[in-house]
């Protein structure tokens, strides 16, 4: 069983904030990593996938970086608003299978 | 809307039973993957087919099976119940390569309890 690791397991920020979190995976058999942002009663949606060391990704105001030889990646959400409140899941590829961080939950108080 | 599609939604049922849950996948995709999500855990991998073949397997138990049929659907059938066995089971698909690169597209899920 891999680990992947996902911290802090929680965060509340103010709208406006800006803010990143960290996935940590094996440094080794990487195929790809994974983020998606999961709203309460809905399920996961994906928001980038990265593939090679040094992968940079954005949409809106949401980017991640990845690095492939230290086996961790990071999010940033850039001037956090409350509809970005939702639990954000890395998930590392490898071998036709996808482990799951435990996530990061993220609120944004207006 | 992700254009899986998990059937049923809720699903009641006694320890000892036997239930099959249904996933259709997105249109074009080929891999249909299986997940556990229990009570304060993360998603937990079960199983991984692609194009009808069974391509990887995480924790899933002996009491659990699935399939995917040539239509690509897939079902998981879950036998001998056991209370620990009630969690939200999402279905994703991905493709049409069976290496993906390519993200996941997750169903709503079945919510199973079993009481």
């Amino acid at each position: 069983i891999l680990n992947v690791e996902q911290s802090p397991q929680s965060l509340h920020v103010q709208e406006g904030d800006s803010t990143n979190f960290t996935c940590s995976f094996p440094s080794s058999n990487f195929y790809a990593l994974h983020w998606y942002r999961w709203e309460t009663a809905k399920s996961p949606e994906a928001l980038f996938v990265m593939t090679l060391n040094g992968d940079e990704k954005k949409k809106g105001q949401i980017s991640a970086t990845l690095n492939t030889k230290e086996g961790y990646s990071y999010l940033y959400i850039k001037g956090s608003q409350p509809e970005d409140s939702a639990t954000y899941l890395c998930a590392f590829e490898s071998f036709n299978k996808f482990y799951f961080g435990s996530g990061t939950k993220l609120n944004v108080k207006p | 809307d992700s254009g899986v599609t998990q059937t049923p939604k809720h699903l009641i049922t006694a320890t000892g039973q036997r239930v099959t849950l249904r996933c259709s996948p997105r249109s074009g995709d080929l891999s249909v993957y299986w997940y556990q999500q229990s009570l304060d855990q993360g998603l937990q991998f079960l199983i991984h087919y692609y194009n009808g073949e069974e391509r990887a397997k995480g924790n899933i138990l002996e009491r659990f099976s699935a399939q995917q049929f040539p239509d690509l659907h897939s079902e998981l059938n879950l036998s001998s119940l056991e209370l620990g066995d009630s969690a939200l089971y999402f279905c994703a698909s991905s493709g049409p390569a069976v290496s993906t690169n390519s993200p996941l597209h997750f169903g709503n899920g079945t919510r199973l309890t079993v009481t």
